[in-house]
Protein backbone atom coordinates (compact mmCIF):
# COMPACT_ATOMS: atom_id res chain seq x y z
CA UNK A 1 0.00 0.00 0.00
CA UNK A 2 1.08 3.35 -0.77
CA UNK A 3 2.00 5.46 2.22
CA UNK A 4 4.02 8.46 3.26
CA UNK A 5 5.79 9.00 6.30
CA UNK A 6 6.90 12.23 8.32
CA UNK A 7 8.73 12.01 10.90
CA UNK A 8 8.89 15.09 13.02
CA UNK A 9 5.92 16.35 14.62
CA UNK A 10 7.34 19.77 14.92
CA UNK A 11 10.54 21.22 13.37
CA UNK A 12 12.58 24.41 15.21
CA UNK A 13 14.27 27.02 13.28
CA UNK A 14 15.42 30.69 13.95
CA UNK A 15 15.27 32.43 11.52
CA UNK A 16 17.64 32.85 9.07
CA UNK A 17 19.53 29.57 9.06
CA UNK A 18 18.76 26.68 6.44
CA UNK A 19 15.68 24.23 7.30
CA UNK A 20 14.54 20.65 6.59
CA UNK A 21 11.53 18.71 6.79
CA UNK A 22 11.70 15.48 6.56
CA UNK A 23 9.30 12.94 4.51
CA UNK A 24 9.83 9.25 3.36
CA UNK A 25 7.42 7.32 1.21
CA UNK A 26 6.67 3.93 0.11
CA UNK A 27 4.79 3.31 -3.30
CA UNK A 28 4.78 0.86 -6.19
CA UNK A 29 6.96 2.47 -9.95
CA UNK A 30 7.68 5.80 -10.17
CA UNK A 31 6.02 8.37 -7.10
CA UNK A 32 4.45 11.92 -7.83
CA UNK A 33 5.42 13.93 -4.89
CA UNK A 34 3.92 17.04 -3.70
CA UNK A 35 4.34 19.34 -0.90
CA UNK A 36 1.98 21.71 0.48
CA UNK A 37 1.37 24.29 3.10
CA UNK A 38 -1.29 24.89 5.56
CA UNK A 39 -1.39 28.60 7.36
CA UNK A 40 -3.19 29.28 10.47
CA UNK A 41 -7.17 29.19 9.58
CA UNK A 42 -6.73 28.52 5.58
CA UNK A 43 -6.98 25.61 3.59
CA UNK A 44 -3.58 23.78 1.98
CA UNK A 45 -1.65 25.53 -0.43
CA UNK A 46 0.30 24.13 -3.06
CA UNK A 47 4.41 24.19 -3.00
CA UNK A 48 6.12 22.07 -5.23
CA UNK A 49 6.06 18.77 -7.05
CA UNK A 50 8.32 16.20 -8.28
CA UNK A 51 6.55 14.45 -11.27
CA UNK A 52 9.86 13.28 -13.04
CA UNK A 53 13.54 14.64 -14.61
CA UNK A 54 15.85 16.60 -11.94
CA UNK A 55 15.78 15.84 -8.44
CA UNK A 56 15.76 19.17 -6.95
CA UNK A 57 12.80 20.56 -7.33
CA UNK A 58 12.41 24.37 -6.73
CA UNK A 59 8.90 25.78 -5.66
CA UNK A 60 7.15 28.77 -4.07
CA UNK A 61 8.08 31.19 -1.49
CA UNK A 62 11.94 30.08 -2.23
CA UNK A 63 11.50 26.17 -1.26
CA UNK A 64 13.01 23.40 -2.81
CA UNK A 65 12.65 19.52 -2.25
CA UNK A 66 15.09 16.75 -3.32
CA UNK A 67 13.67 13.28 -4.52
CA UNK A 68 15.91 10.25 -3.50
CA UNK A 69 14.51 7.21 -4.90
CA UNK A 70 17.71 5.23 -3.42
CA UNK A 71 16.18 6.47 0.37
CA UNK A 72 12.84 7.02 -0.79
CA UNK A 73 12.36 10.35 0.57
CA UNK A 74 11.98 13.86 -0.45
CA UNK A 75 12.82 16.14 1.87
CA UNK A 76 11.65 19.88 1.59
CA UNK A 77 14.29 22.64 1.91
CA UNK A 78 15.20 26.81 2.35
CA UNK A 79 18.12 27.85 2.53
CA UNK A 80 17.29 30.66 4.97
CA UNK A 81 14.07 30.19 7.40
CA UNK A 82 11.75 33.59 7.53
CA UNK A 83 9.73 33.38 10.43
CA UNK A 84 6.39 34.07 8.09
CA UNK A 85 7.70 30.29 7.42
CA UNK A 86 5.74 29.22 10.49
CA UNK A 87 2.92 26.61 9.28
CA UNK A 88 1.65 23.21 9.33
CA UNK A 89 3.47 21.12 6.56
CA UNK A 90 2.14 18.09 4.41
CA UNK A 91 4.06 15.57 2.11
CA UNK A 92 1.82 13.64 -0.25
CA UNK A 93 2.16 11.02 -2.95
CA UNK A 94 -0.30 10.32 -5.51
CA UNK A 95 -1.84 7.02 -5.64
CA UNK A 96 -1.03 4.49 -8.82
CA UNK A 97 -3.81 5.95 -11.57
CA UNK A 98 -6.17 2.49 -11.32
CA UNK A 99 -9.02 3.51 -10.31
CA UNK A 100 -8.35 6.67 -8.46
CA UNK A 101 -6.24 9.32 -8.25
CA UNK A 102 -6.11 10.24 -4.72
CA UNK A 103 -3.46 12.12 -2.69
CA UNK A 104 -2.20 10.19 0.64
CA UNK A 105 -0.79 13.22 2.46
CA UNK A 106 1.24 12.80 5.51
CA UNK A 107 0.45 13.60 8.98
CA UNK A 108 2.08 16.76 8.84
CA UNK A 109 5.09 18.87 10.73
CA UNK A 110 4.43 22.02 12.23
CA UNK A 111 7.68 24.63 11.60
CA UNK A 112 8.37 26.87 13.78
CA UNK A 113 10.94 30.01 12.82
CA UNK A 114 11.83 31.50 16.00
CA UNK A 115 13.17 35.35 15.12
CA UNK B 1 -14.85 32.17 -8.10
CA UNK B 2 -11.31 31.95 -9.00
CA UNK B 3 -10.94 29.31 -6.16
CA UNK B 4 -12.82 26.47 -4.70
CA UNK B 5 -15.38 27.38 -2.12
CA UNK B 6 -16.56 25.65 0.62
CA UNK B 7 -20.27 26.93 2.76
CA UNK B 8 -20.74 26.78 5.34
CA UNK B 9 -17.26 27.98 6.78
CA UNK B 10 -18.45 27.00 10.52
CA UNK B 11 -21.09 24.33 11.36
CA UNK B 12 -22.47 23.58 15.07
CA UNK B 13 -24.89 20.79 15.41
CA UNK B 14 -26.28 18.57 18.04
CA UNK B 15 -25.77 15.21 17.99
CA UNK B 16 -27.92 12.90 15.78
CA UNK B 17 -28.58 15.78 13.58
CA UNK B 18 -28.08 16.00 9.43
CA UNK B 19 -25.26 17.91 8.26
CA UNK B 20 -25.16 19.09 5.04
CA UNK B 21 -21.53 20.43 3.48
CA UNK B 22 -21.18 21.97 -0.06
CA UNK B 23 -18.10 22.98 -2.52
CA UNK B 24 -18.15 24.42 -5.69
CA UNK B 25 -14.83 23.75 -7.81
CA UNK B 26 -12.93 25.96 -9.54
CA UNK B 27 -14.78 26.12 -13.22
CA UNK B 28 -13.59 23.26 -15.53
CA UNK B 29 -12.07 21.09 -12.89
CA UNK B 30 -13.09 17.49 -13.43
CA UNK B 31 -11.74 16.22 -10.39
CA UNK B 32 -12.95 16.92 -7.02
CA UNK B 33 -11.93 15.13 -3.19
CA UNK B 34 -13.42 15.28 0.05
CA UNK B 35 -10.65 15.25 3.00
CA UNK B 36 -11.55 15.60 6.68
CA UNK B 37 -9.10 17.08 8.74
CA UNK B 38 -8.86 16.09 12.64
CA UNK B 39 -7.61 18.68 15.22
CA UNK B 40 -3.86 18.03 15.20
CA UNK B 41 -4.22 15.41 12.98
CA UNK B 42 -3.34 14.88 9.04
CA UNK B 43 -5.67 14.89 6.24
CA UNK B 44 -7.92 11.77 5.87
CA UNK B 45 -9.41 10.88 2.35
CA UNK B 46 -12.64 10.22 2.11
CA UNK B 47 -14.38 10.58 -0.90
CA UNK B 48 -13.00 11.29 -5.40
CA UNK B 49 -15.09 12.06 -7.76
CA UNK B 50 -14.33 12.25 -11.52
CA UNK B 51 -17.04 14.31 -13.31
CA UNK B 52 -20.13 12.94 -11.69
CA UNK B 53 -19.02 9.36 -10.65
CA UNK B 54 -16.96 8.15 -7.59
CA UNK B 55 -14.09 6.03 -8.69
CA UNK B 56 -13.47 6.33 -5.15
CA UNK B 57 -15.43 6.11 -1.76
CA UNK B 58 -12.59 3.94 0.09
CA UNK B 59 -12.58 6.79 2.83
CA UNK B 60 -16.26 7.20 3.67
CA UNK B 61 -15.81 6.19 7.38
CA UNK B 62 -19.55 4.40 7.71
CA UNK B 63 -22.54 4.80 5.65
CA UNK B 64 -23.62 7.81 7.57
CA UNK B 65 -21.20 9.57 5.15
CA UNK B 66 -22.36 9.79 1.61
CA UNK B 67 -21.47 12.44 -1.63
CA UNK B 68 -22.72 13.06 -4.69
CA UNK B 69 -21.57 15.85 -7.39
CA UNK B 70 -23.65 17.40 -10.12
CA UNK B 71 -21.95 17.24 -13.55
CA UNK B 72 -18.41 19.00 -13.19
CA UNK B 73 -19.94 21.03 -10.49
CA UNK B 74 -20.96 21.21 -7.30
CA UNK B 75 -20.23 18.65 -4.49
CA UNK B 76 -22.25 17.81 -1.30
CA UNK B 77 -21.43 15.61 1.98
CA UNK B 78 -23.70 14.58 3.84
CA UNK B 79 -23.61 13.47 6.93
CA UNK B 80 -26.83 11.95 8.51
CA UNK B 81 -27.33 11.44 12.40
CA UNK B 82 -23.88 13.03 13.23
CA UNK B 83 -21.79 11.56 16.50
CA UNK B 84 -19.14 13.95 18.31
CA UNK B 85 -16.47 12.23 16.63
CA UNK B 86 -17.63 13.45 13.21
CA UNK B 87 -16.01 16.83 14.45
CA UNK B 88 -13.75 18.42 12.28
CA UNK B 89 -12.35 20.35 9.45
CA UNK B 90 -14.03 19.41 6.13
CA UNK B 91 -11.94 19.73 3.25
CA UNK B 92 -12.68 20.13 -0.67
CA UNK B 93 -10.89 20.46 -3.49
CA UNK B 94 -10.57 20.36 -7.08
CA UNK B 95 -8.29 19.65 -9.99
CA UNK B 96 -8.27 20.27 -13.63
CA UNK B 97 -6.29 16.72 -14.48
CA UNK B 98 -8.64 13.85 -15.44
CA UNK B 99 -7.39 10.42 -14.81
CA UNK B 100 -3.62 9.84 -14.11
CA UNK B 101 -2.37 13.29 -14.50
CA UNK B 102 0.18 14.74 -12.48
CA UNK B 103 -1.47 18.24 -11.56
CA UNK B 104 -1.84 19.97 -8.14
CA UNK B 105 -5.12 19.75 -5.71
CA UNK B 106 -6.07 23.04 -5.27
CA UNK B 107 -7.91 23.40 -1.57
CA UNK B 108 -10.87 25.42 -0.34
CA UNK B 109 -10.73 26.90 3.60
CA UNK B 110 -12.67 24.10 4.74
CA UNK B 111 -16.09 23.68 6.57
CA UNK B 112 -15.35 23.36 10.43
CA UNK B 113 -17.99 20.96 12.22
CA UNK B 114 -18.21 20.89 15.32
CA UNK B 115 -20.77 17.89 16.99
CA UNK B 116 -22.24 18.99 20.70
Amino acid sequence: AQSVAQPEDQVNVAEGNPLTVKCTYSVSGNPYLFWYVQYPNRGLQFLLKYITGDNLVKGSYGFEAEFNKSQTSFHLKKPSALVSDSALYFCAVRALPRNTDKLIFGTGTRLQVFP
Amino acid sequence: GAGVSQSPSNKVTEKGKDVELRCDPISGHTALYWYRQRLGQGLEFLIYFQGNSAPDKSGLPSDRFSAERTGESVSTLTIQRTQQEDSAVYLCASSSERKGGTGELFFGEGSRLTVL
